[in-house]
């Protein structure tokens, strides 16, 4: 099954600047990575994603990047705010069978801007 | 629109005990999951259901049942409650499968098995 690694585990920076997460997966088939945001105490929202066709997507203040072939892809939080502060997760699409896919989840990325 | 909605948000239960949490989207969506989350450990499936009277097993099933008898409804129950179980449990929806589109995540249900 998928594997998705989420690297790191932990991330603190200062206000203003920037923060990037790394993630790498192992199904050459995925074609779906979303990133979603979770506050403390709150439920898991989406705040970006980019398929298999799309080598970059922007969206404001974050940027996903994907390599297909090293199978790796990355968020980027630039000019960071103390309300991005929150556990940031990755995921990866794993195809079951036609037309139904599940995701996998790599383990989260705590991040706490610094005012 | 309430969006994806779970009951109870909280639940103490001793080993032995069984329950049912409630998830409801008025989102007319196809797709529903159940996810537990753990510390370190990411969200991960234990069930999910591709419509109305289905459902499938995710990657973590094992002292979990489901059941999706209409469409906007998803059930899980734990029979036998252990104190393995004990997670964040958290619902979702989406039009189509989880490899199109975006997912909607309920408020999440904090279960403790003492």
């Amino acid at each position: 099954g998928e594997n998705v690694e989420q690297h790191p585990s932990t991330l603190s920076v200062q206000e203003g600047d920037s923060a990037v997460i790394k993630c790498t997966y192992s199904d050459s088939a995925s074609n779906y990575f979303p990133w979603y945001k979770q506050e403390l105490g709150k439920r898991p929202q989406l705040i970006i994603d980019i398929r298999s066709n799309v080598g970059e997507k922007k969206d404001q203040r974050i940027a996903v990047t994907l390599n297909k072939t090293a199978k790796h892809f990355s968020l980027h939080i630039t000019e960071t705010q103390p309300e991005d502060s929150a556990v940031y997760f990755c995921a990866a699409s794993q195809r079951l069978r036609s037309n139904d896919y599940k995701l996998s989840f790599g383990a989260g990325t705590t991040v706490t801007v610094r005012a | 629109n309430a969006g994806v909605t779970q009951t109870p948000k909280f639940r103490v239960l001793k080993t032995g005990q069984s329950m049912t949490l409630l998830c409801a989207q008025d989102m007319n969506h196809e797709y529903m999951y159940w996810y537990r989350q753990d510390p370190g450990m990411g969200l991960r499936l234990i069930h999910y259901s591709v419509g109305e009277g289905t459902t499938a097993k995710g990657e973590v099933p094992d002292g979990y049942n489901v059941s999706r008898l209409k469409k906007q409804n998803f059930l899980l129950g734990l029979e036998s409650a252990a104190p393995s179980q004990t997670s964040v449990y958290f619902c979702a929806s989406s039009y189509r499968g989880q490899g199109h589109n975006e997912q909607f995540f309920g408020p999440g249900t904090r279960l403790t098995v003492l």
